[in-house]
């Protein structure tokens, strides 16, 4: 059982690149979430999922965009990368969302935008 | 929006006991987690506590005061292997999980 797997685990981009940040669970959990961890600043929010065919904004959404056609996958774009979304991106999933859900973290991605 | 306060650092002698003690203020509460990450690796889950008190898992240990918004884990018998990150995490009143900055512990010999 590989549990979240993410892809790429490094990337360097040029500013203004698209860029899809992979992620993939095969737990079954219902719940998908997307964070950056940025250096004194912790972990944040930036989209999530609380099932298939439904997301929602965290609380650093702004030049990201994510879908969810599956329950295994929820994928992260950049549309047009900055050098401030230079960061760690770690995918993460639970089983509902809400309640006593624990939530679990992939590996992460290490994005620089220069 | 939400604030969670904990130390920045802290250091300790192996085989000690260190306390990291988490503040916060919330919309709402909905449990509070503690999680632990090694530099370059993903956080892992440590402990949950929705009701006051004190819960304990082995070496570790997490207390909660819902009405002093106040939190603590307890690491034991410090190993090196300790030495990490330690993440408290806030569920909020939209069971959202806001994080704080983190904890670094350092073990030495």
């Amino acid at each position: 059982i590989a549990g979240i797997t993410q892809a790429p685990t490094s990337q360097i981009l040029a500013a203004g690149r698209r860029m899809t940040l992979r992620c993939t669970q095969d737990m079954r959990h219902n719940a998908m979430y997307w964070y950056r961890q940025d250096l004194g600043l912790g972990l944040r929010l930036i989209h999530y999922s609380n099932t298939a065919g439904t997301t929602g904004k965290g609380e650093v959404p702004d030049g990201y965009s994510v879908s969810r056609a599956n329950t295994d996958d929820f994928p992260l774009t950049l549309a047009s990368a900055v050098p401030s979304q230079t960061s760690v991106y770690f995918c993460a999933s639970s089983e509902e969302g809400g309640g006593t859900d624990t939530q679990y973290f992939g590996p992460g991605t290490r994005l620089t935008v220069l | 929006g939400q604030n969670i306060d904990q130390p920045t650092e802290m250091t300790a002698t192996e085989g000690a006991i260190v306390q990291i003690n988490c503040t916060y203020q919330t919309s709402g509460f909905n449990g509070l987690f503690w999680y632990q990450q090694h530099a370059g690796e993903a956080p892992t889950f440590l402990s949950y506590n929705v009701l006051d008190g004190l819960e304990e898992k082995g070496r570790f240990s997490s207390f909660l005061s819902r009405s002093k918004g106040y939190s603590y884990l307890l690491l034991k018998e410090l190993q090196m292997k300790d030495s990490a990150s330690y993440l408290c995490a806030v569920r909020d009143g939209d069971y959202k999980l806001s994080f704080g900055a983190g904890t670094t512990v350092t073990v030495r010999a």
